[in-house]
């Protein structure tokens, strides 16, 4: 399974826009990169899905270079309601839905 | 809808005794998982079971176990606790057995003692 990296911690302040970059270099062809957003005693939601290029939903974008080893999650005009832990995944098609999570970038919004 | 949905809520046990935790999916979800989170951790992946059969198991001893049954709903099993097994366990249903969402619920907190 590919393993990924990713900043322990941002700080950010009301309506900016967060940018958090996961690596993850032996991604696999079969791999899927993927976004889980956790708030405390909460279990974690699902952000957003891609494999390749840019991918944009109503809450956030990713971005994903030609070469996969990396991916950058965009959170725009972010608020206070947007202080979570966020967690970037790669998910094996073929892995029966076994989700690997890191530690997190734990994102603090300020006002 | 229902999402997924719990319980209980917060459990406390002493080391040595069982525990059984339940979890019943999204209405139409026939896959269930179950992850460990310790405080300050990522979650753990324990187990999955897709229509009642074992999908996929983690690094766990065999003091976990699981299973699920005809209405999709499962049970997740810790005999012979420890202090270590205190943490929120949490379980999440997908649709399908292959490559999807996961939807998880507000887990059930577990503390040791």
């Amino acid at each position: 399974l590919a393993k990924t990296t990713q900043p322990i911690s941002m700080d950010s302040y009301e309506g900016q826009e967060v940018n958090i970059t996961c690596s993850h270099n032996n991604i696999a062809t079969n791999d899927y990169i993927t976004w889980y957003q956790q708030f405390p005693s909460q279990g974690p939601r699902f952000i957003i899905q891609g494999y390749k290029t840019k991918v944009t939903n109503e809450v956030a974008s990713l971005f994903i270079p030609a070469d996969r080893k990396s991916s950058t999650l965009s959170l725009p005009r972010v608020s206070l309601s947007d202080t979570a832990v966020y967690y970037c995944l790669v998910v094996d098609n073929n892995a029966g839905n076994m989700l690997t999570f890191g530690g997190g970038t734990r994102l603090m919004v300020k006002p | 809808d229902a999402g997924v949905t719990q319980s209980p809520t917060h459990l406390i046990k002493t080391r040595g005794q069982h525990v059984t935790l339940r979890c019943s999916p999204i209405s139409g979800h026939k896959s269930v998982s179950w992850y460990q989170q310790v405080l300050g951790q990522g979650p753990q992946f324990i187990f999955q079971y897709y229509e009642k059969e074992e999908r996929g198991r983690g690094n766990f001893p065999d003091r976990f176990s699981a299973r699920q049954f005809p209405n999709y709903s499962s049970e997740l099993n810790v005999n012979a606790l420890l202090l270590g097994d205190s943490a929120l366990y949490l379980c999440a249903s997908i649709t399908s057995g292959g490559l999807g969402e996961q939807f998880f619920g507000p887990g059930t907190r577990l503390t040791v003692l």
